[in-house]
C-alpha cells in the first residue's frame, strides 16, 4: 500500500511566521501535491510537482511557495503566514500520467491553525 | 478547465443503490474521471476512475455517457460506513501536461439504518 506521510496532524502558529509543511510518500511516486481544504470548498490545489526541483502552481498559489529537492518530499511553506492560510492541509502523490490518468493517494493531512 | 458540479447532499437507507452524478461541461479530450471518499479526519481515499462507458470494481461502478459531459458513481447496497464524502475529479496529471486538476464540491451521502 502507498504510504503518504504528513509531518503534523495538528500544527498553531502566529501570524507572520515562516511555517514548514512537510509531506513523504514511500512509493517513488514522480507526481505530489497540496491541497487545502475549507468547509463549503472542497478540496483546492494549491501547488503541484511532477518531478524533482519541477513546480506548477495550483488554483490558490497566493502567500505559498513549494520546495521539492528529493522524490520522496515535498514541501508546503508560507513565507509569513496569515490567518486566513488556517485550514486543513492535504499532501498527495500519484505515478506519472504517461498518458494514462493515475489515482492520487492522500495523506491524513495537517490542521493547521494560524493565531 | 474542467468545472464539475455535483449535488451538495443525499441521503439513502441502507441496502438501496446509491447514484451520485457529477457534471462537466467542459471535460477535455485527455481528462479522465476518478471519484474519491472522504471520511472526516481522513485523506481521500481513490474509489474508482473511467474515461468512457462503465467501468466496475468491488467498490462501485461508474458509468460515463458518450459525450462524456457527466458520469455517474453507483453505490450499491449501502451500509452505514458509506456514510462520507464523495468527490468527482476531472483532469489528466502528470508529466506529459500541466492540465490542472479540479474537485467538485463533493456531495456528502448520508446513509440512515
Amino acid at each position: 500500500d502507498v504510504k503518504v506521510t504528513q509531518s503534523s496532524r495538528y500544527l498553531v502558529k502566529r501570524t507572520g511566521e515562516k511555517v514548514f509543511l512537510e509531506c513523504v510518500q514511500d512509493m517513488d511516486h514522480e507526481n505530489m501535491f497540496w491541497y487545502r481544504q475549507d468547509p463549503g470548498l472542497g478540496l483546492r490545489l494549491i501547488y503541484f510537482s511532477y518531478d524533482v526541483k519541477m513546480k506548477e502552481k495550483g488554483d490558490i498559489p497566493e502567500g505559498y511557495s513549494v520546495s521539492r529537492e528529493k522524490k520522496e518530499r515535498f514541501s508546503l511553506i508560507l513565507e509569513s503566514a496569515s490567518t486566513n492560510q488556517t485550514s486543513m492541509y492535504l499532501c498527495a502523490s500519484s505515478l506519472s500520467d504517461r498518458g494514462r490518468g493515475q489515482p492520487q493517494h492522500f495523506g491524513d493531512g495537517t490542521r493547521l491553525s494560524i493565531l | 478547465l474542467a468545472k464539475t458540479t455535483q449535488p451538495i447532499s443525499m441521503d439513502s437507507y441502507e441496502g438501496q443503490e446509491v447514484n451520485i452524478t457529477c457534471s462537466h461541461n467542459n471535460i477535455a479530450t485527455n481528462d479522465y474521471i476518478t471519484w474519491y471518499q472522504q471520511f472526516p479526519s481522513q485523506g481521500p481515499r481513490f474509489i474508482i476512475q473511467g474515461y468512457k462507458t462503465k467501468v466496475t470494481n468491488e467498490v462501485a461502478s461508474l458509468f460515463i455517457p458518450a459525450d462524456r459531459k457527466s458520469s455517474t458513481l453507483s453505490l450499491p447496497r449501502v451500509s452505514l460506513s458509506d456514510t462520507a464524502v464523495y468527490y468527482c475529479l476531472v483532469g489528466a496529471h502528470g508529466s506529459s501536461n500541466t492540465g490542472k486538476l479540479i474537485f467538485g464540491q463533493g456531495t456528502t451521502l448520508q446513509v440512515k439504518p
